[in-house]
């Protein structure tokens, strides 16, 4: 069972273009990240939001947490290749508990 | 600053060979410890994540094995590798559920 499911799977749209990838589960979660990864490095992390409805921006990129903190959204505006890369969310439900990750979105922005 | 180190960063072996990864955090204290899986192209599998010296939860029934000697040394082992073990292996460390910081890979080939 994937407790945190990311859709869609994969995304290739026109720079410029605006898009939105989302995270979505059934349980509540106490803490919400979005990484980014490039081939053959680590995912980094990008934004961590912990109180639902939370909405946080990082210049193009807008996260939002939704106000049961089950699922969130990454809206990217105007596009650019240097978007390119996989997306993941990732989760953890409580203090002592390991991190939970979905299986990510792979988003490819065609100059 | 915490840090995190990961070695080799590349690795070709062959069918049947023993495997060692080792990973090491610096500047926290009794972090959550993680190693990772990815087949190309794809999300994060979890193979094993730990929350002290000792304790080891595997998260797949797999070929291989991870120890945690020290409080921020986290080591991923094999006695014999398959073909199908090949991938990309990341380390990671969390405080509990907060943001994981990850290495920067092991690209394993088993040959």
């Amino acid at each position: 069972t994937q407790l945190l499911e990311q859709s869609p799977q994969f995304l290739s749209i026109q720079e410029g273009e605006n898009l939105t990838v989302y995270c979505n589960s059934s349980s509540v979660f106490s803490s919400l990240q979005w990484y980014r990864q490039e081939p053959g490095e680590g995912p980094v992390l990008l934004v961590t939001v912990v109180t639902g409805g939370e909405v946080k921006k990082l210049k193009r990129l807008t996260f939002q947490f939704g106000d049961a903190r089950k699922d969130s959204s990454l809206h990217i505006t105007a596009a650019q290749p240097g978007d390119t890369g996989l997306y993941l969310c990732a989760g953890g439900m409580n203090r002592d508990d390991k991190i939970i990750f979905g299986k990510g979105t792979r988003l490819h922005i065609l100059p | 600053s915490q840090t995190i180190h990961q070695w080799p960063a590349t690795l070709v072996q062959p069918v049947g060979s023993p495997l060692s990864l080792e990973c090491t955090v610096e500047g926290t204290s009794n972090p959550n410890l993680y190693w990772y899986r990815q087949a190309a192209g794809r999300g994060l599998q979890l193979l094993f994540y730990s929350v002290g010296i000792g304790q080891i939860s595997s998260e797949v029934p797999q070929n291989l094995s991870a120890s945690r000697p020290q409080d921020r040394q986290f080591i991923l082992s094999s006695k014999k590798l398959l073909l199908s073990d090949s991938g990309f292996y990341l380390c990671a460390w969390s405080v509990g559920w907060a943001e994981a910081f990850f290495g920067q890979g092991t690209r394993l080939t088993v040959v």
